[in-house]
């Protein structure tokens, strides 16, 4: 059985850097067959895709374009865990903030989230 | 970047009716679309990946169907734990997008 599990602070002030980390157990953040994500929720926005990492031959990341500038996401294979890294945050990315197991790319294109981190709300304020 | 839609946003129904969701894609995304239930406090839930392919563990009344740009969620009879909010993904291009959602009230 996968399981998510996340960290980090639930209060970042405006202009600082967001840092969240997901641990994983029950697969490998290098499987060749998964990609591990960060997704977001907010009122406003919905749900938003981040961005995601993952393993194939060599180490690969996709992110949103409207936070491609500002976004990092790292995997650390001897922790088996990956981290979100947002700059410059501003309240509008207040939000909670999930990481997800990505899988089923032979079938499912980019794939579904099939596993999910059990979500930290991030509130971006002074 | 693939735009979802969704409809109805809201429906109130009674336990033991039949409900469908409908999900619309911007351009055809093939069958690559999955659904997911979500609960206040809660994580989203897969329910249906590839369009019409049950997830593990999820109850047979959920089913999904559609191709192209125009795919339906549908619970055949309405349970109580079926009070949520449903979500449409598209996995067919980067970015993966997101539906607005569809919140199943009761009647």
């Amino acid at each position: 059985q996968v399981q998510l599990q996340q960290s980090g602070p639930g209060l970042v002030k405006p202009s600082q850097t967001l840092s969240l980390t997901c641990a994983i157990s029950g697969d490998s953040v290098s499987s060749n067959s998964a990609a591990w994500n960060w997704i977001r929720q907010s009122p406003s926005r919905g749900l938003e895709w981040l961005g995601r990492t993952y393993y194939r031959s060599k180490w690969y990341n996709d992110y949103a374009v409207s936070v491609k500038s500002r976004i990092t996401i790292n995997p650390d294979t001897s922790k088996n865990q990956f981290s979100l890294q947002l700059n410059s945050v501003t309240p509008e990315d207040t939000a909670v903030y999930y990481c997800a197991r990505g899988a089923g790319i032979a079938v499912a294109g980019t794939g579904y989230f099939d596993y999910w981190g059990q979500g930290t709300l991030v509130t971006v304020s002074s | 970047d693939i735009q979802m839609t969704q409809s109805p946003s809201s429906l109130s129904a009674s336990v033991g009716d039949r409900v469908t969701i409908t999900c619309r894609a911007s351009q055809s995304i093939s069958s690559y679309l999955n659904w997911y239930q979500q609960k206040p406090g809660k994580a989203p839930k897969l329910l249906i990946y590839a369009a019409s392919s049950l997830q593990s563990g999820v109850p047979s009344r959920f089913s999904g169907s559609g191709s192209g740009t125009d795919f339906t969620l549908t619970i055949s009879s309405l349970q109580p734990e079926d009070f949520a909010t449903y979500y449409c993904q598209q996995s067919y291009s980067t970015p993966d997008t997101f539906g607005p959602g569809t919140k199943v009230d009761i009647k």
